[in-house]
């Protein structure tokens, strides 16, 4: 799977939009953008996948750039609960069941 | 949804003696189970792939006789750390996916202290 690229650590305030960037210039055309996010002395939980066109979920927005190379997760309200290590990663469609292979994603702290 | 659970959270051992770690899916059948171990203020990384019925397949760098793994039935992966020594002590993670969804599902880790 192709490699990505993400800010090591992000700050936001509470109440506020948060955009978590990740570039992925060389993701391939059968690549799916998967996010996952840690919380502290938890396992991750997968937040949001998309191929090409921007999803939506009740967690968070996937957009994508229209050439792929980079994507944007928003969180449209942060809380307190959303401080955690977001990780961005690059999934083959055809390999849906294969190992998943983290990064050192971004650390996103909150602000009250 | 998926669920993955995994036992137990925490564990103290004392070194040179053996932990049994067990990850769990508890309303779907696992094929493949994953486990990670995760060091203070890194990220996950992938130990082994654990296969129903048939031998696990290690990342490089990863001693298969010092982390054995078992996948004896479809809901069920243990992780045995055998001999353990104070350089073992981590947080161990399991997941696994339920098919027909794109997610994966992570336990809630296990953290060992091996003293």
């Amino acid at each position: 799977d192709a490699k990505t690229t993400q800010p090591n650590s992000m700050e936001s305030n509470e109440e506020e939009p948060v955009h978590l960037p990740c570039n992925h210039s060389t993701i391939s055309g059968t690549d799916y953008i998967h996010w996952y996010r840690q919380l502290p002395s938890q396992g991750p939980e997968y937040v949001i996948h998309g191929l090409t066109s921007n999803v939506n979920n009740r967690m968070a927005s996937l957009a994508i750039a229209e050439d792929r190379k980079s994507s944007t997760l928003i969180l449209h309200r942060a809380t307190l609960r959303d401080a955690a290590v977001y990780y961005c990663i690059l999934r083959d469609r055809h390999n849906q069941g294969g190992k998943l292979i983290f990064g050192q994603g971004t650390e996103l702290s909150v602000k009250p | 949804g998926a669920v993955v659970s995994q036992h137990p959270s925490r564990v103290i051992c004392k070194s040179g003696t053996s932990v049994k770690i067990e990850c769990r899916s508890l309303d779907f059948q696992a094929t493949t189970m994953f486990w990670y171990r995760q060091f203070p203020k890194q990220s996950l990384m992938l130990m082994a792939t654990s296969n129903e019925g048939s031998k696990a397949t290690y990342e490089q760098g990863v001693e298969k006789d010092k982390f054995l793994i078992n996948h004896a039935s479809l809901t069920l992966s243990t992780l045995t750390v055998t001999s353990a020594h104070p350089e073992d002590s981590s947080f161990y993670i399991c997941s696994a996916r339920e098919d027909g969804n794109y997610g994966y599902t992570f336990g809630s880790g296990t953290r060992l202290t091996v003293v």
